[in-house]
């Protein structure tokens, strides 16, 4: 079974230049996450699909962040225009159900410069 | 809200020994969901162990274990036979059984596992 595959592994860009993220999750799986994961932290969660709906995306930074999910399959997180302080870990995850286990991608690392 | 607390930013243990990762957490819930997480340099996140907390048997995962104290609030992992292949930082999380935004897994900021050969 494959796992949940993002694009790109590593992203490097300058400020206020945007930034896309793809996520493909499990197959099958309705609930879909994006976690934004600091230097030295662990990951927190910036939004939450359930199919297509977001249903938690209290801790999305909505003036520069924007996610999709369109037909209840993949996601895209974006972010325009990006700061240095976006620089960070982008996690997506996916589950069957939303209290089933989390798996976790691999993640893109952003830098910006 | 919750939080969880790693003391131990780094750890390390000799090949083939026990090492212990510590996590405390806070809560004012009695029904809630425990973790522990491995995350290797490929950053991939992998589900080690999962604690119920209406459980009062503590899970194991083969050379895997936690020492479950509700009371106390405490979540430990213990890594017995350790391996080269465990080096990694560790995450401890909670989540709440409760429902809606409460859902989502809040994590410790990690202890960093080495494992000398």
């Amino acid at each position: 079974e494959a796992g949940v595959v993002q694009s790109p592994r590593y992203k490097i860009i300058e400020k206020k230049q945007p930034v896309a993220f793809w996520c493909n999750p499990i197959s099958g799986h309705n609930t879909l996450y994006w976690y934004r994961q600091n230097l030295g932290q662990g990951p927190e969660l910036l939004i939450r699909y359930e199919n297509e709906e977001a249903v938690d995306d209290s801790q999305l930074p909505k003036d520069r962040f924007s996610a999709e999910r369109l037909k209840g399959v993949d996601s895209t997180l974006k972010i325009q225009p990006a700061e240095l302080g976006d620089s960070a870990v982008y996690l997506c995850a996916s589950g069957v159900r939303v209290w089933d286990e989390q798996f976790f991608g691999p993640g893109t690392r952003l830098t910006v410069l | 809200a919750q939080t969880v607390t790693q003391s131990q930013p780094e750890m390390s243990v000799q090949e083939a020994e026990t090492v212990t990762l510590s996590c405390t957490y806070d809560t004012s819930e009695s029904d809630y969901y425990l973790f522990w997480y491995k995350q290797p340099p490929s950053r991939q996140m992998i589900l080690v162990i999962r604690q119920e907390a209406y459980k009062q048997q503590n899970a194991t995962e083969n050379r895997f274990s936690v020492n479950f104290q509700k009371a106390a609030k405490s979540f430990s992992l213990k890594i017995s036979d350790s391996q080269l292949g465990d080096a990694a930082m560790y995450f401890c999380a909670y989540r709440s059984a409760s429902g809606g935004s409460n859902y989502k897994l809040t994590f410790g900021k990690g202890t960093l596992l080495t494992v000398n050969p």
